[in-house]
C-alpha cells in the first residue's frame, strides 16, 4: 500500500482562511517533502523536512513533522484563488537502498474560492 | 536555464504499439527519475538513472518497459507493445545531487492507448 496517505482527499475553503492539510506514512524516513500540482501540470516542489527536524517555514507554508507519530501537516496561511491545486507528500524511505525514490501519497485537492 | 523537458505532452498508441517518451533533466543534472501517475492518484516510481547507468528500476514492470539515460541526449522511457492499462501521464524528474535532494518535475507525457 502507498507509503503516504494524506488527508483530507478533498478540502474547499474561502480565500483569506487557513488551510491545513495532513499526511501519514508507515516506515522511518530520511526526509518528507511536500510538492505542488496544478491541473495537467507536473510537480512543484514546495518543502523538504528532514527526519531531524521538526518544523519548517516557506513563505505562506509551514510544515510540521512528527516522527513518532509518522506524520507531518502543510499549513498553507491566508490562502489565495492560485493556491488551489494538489498537493501531495512524499516520503524518501530510509532503507530504500539510498536512491532517493520518492513514495507519494493520494494527494489533498485544495480549492480556494475568491 | 529551461526546466525539465519532456516529449511529447500528448502520445496516443494503439495496442501492440511502441511508445517512446522523452526527457531532457535540467542543466547540470545528472540524476532521472521516472515516475506514472493514473488518473486520481498519486505518482508511483518506476526507475532511477544516472548518466549511463540504471541505479534502481524496482518500479518498473518486469516485461516490455525499459529506460535508458544516455552519454549524449536525452532520457528515454520505451513501452513495447502497450496495453490499455498502460494509459497514464508519466513524469520525469531531474536533481543535482540525487537522494535527499528535491526533485524538478517535467510536465510529463499523457499517453493514450487506443
Amino acid at each position: 500500500s502507498q507509503q503516504g496517505e494524506e488527508d483530507p482527499q478533498a478540502l474547499s475553503i474561502q480565500e483569506g482562511e487557513n488551510a491545513t492539510m495532513n499526511c501519514s506514512y508507515k516506515t522511518s524516513i530520511n526526509n518528507l517533502q511536500w510538492y505542488r500540482q496544478n491541473s495537467g501540470r507536473g510537480l512543484v516542489h514546495l518543502i523538504l523536512i528532514r527526519s531531524n527536524e521538526r518544523e519548517k517555514h516557506s513563505g505562506r507554508l509551514r510544515v510540521t513533522l512528527d516522527t513518532s507519530k509518522k506524520s507531518s501537516s502543510l499549513l498553507i496561511t491566508a490562502s489565495r484563488a492560485a493556491d488551489t491545486a494538489s498537493y501531495f507528500c512524499a516520503t524518501d524511505a530510509w532503507g530504500s537502498g539510498n536512491t532517493g525514490k520518492l513514495i507519494f501519497g493520494q494527494g489533498t485537492t485544495l480549492q480556494v474560492k475568491p | 536555464n529551461a526546466g525539465v523537458m519532456q516529449n511529447p505532452r500528448h502520445l496516443v498508441r494503439r495496442r501492440g504499439q511502441e511508445a517512446r517518451l522523452r526527457c531532457s533533466p535540467m542543466k547540470g543534472h545528472s540524476h532521472v527519475y521516472w515516475y506514472r501517475q493514473l488518473p486520481e492518484e498519486g505518482l508511483k516510481f518506476m526507475v532511477y538513472l544516472q548518466k549511463e547507468n540504471i541505479i534502481d528500476e524496482s518500479g518498473m514492470p518486469k516485461e516490455r518497459f525499459s529506460a535508458e539515460f544516455p552519454k549524449e541526449g536525452p532520457s528515454i522511457l520505451r513501452i513495447q507493445q502497450v496495453v490499455r492499462g498502460d494509459s497514464a501521464a508519466y513524469f520525469c524528474a531531474s536533481s543535482p545531487k540525487g537522494p535527499g535532494s528535491p526533485l524538478h518535475f517535467g510536465n510529463g507525457t499523457r499517453l493514450t492507448v487506443t
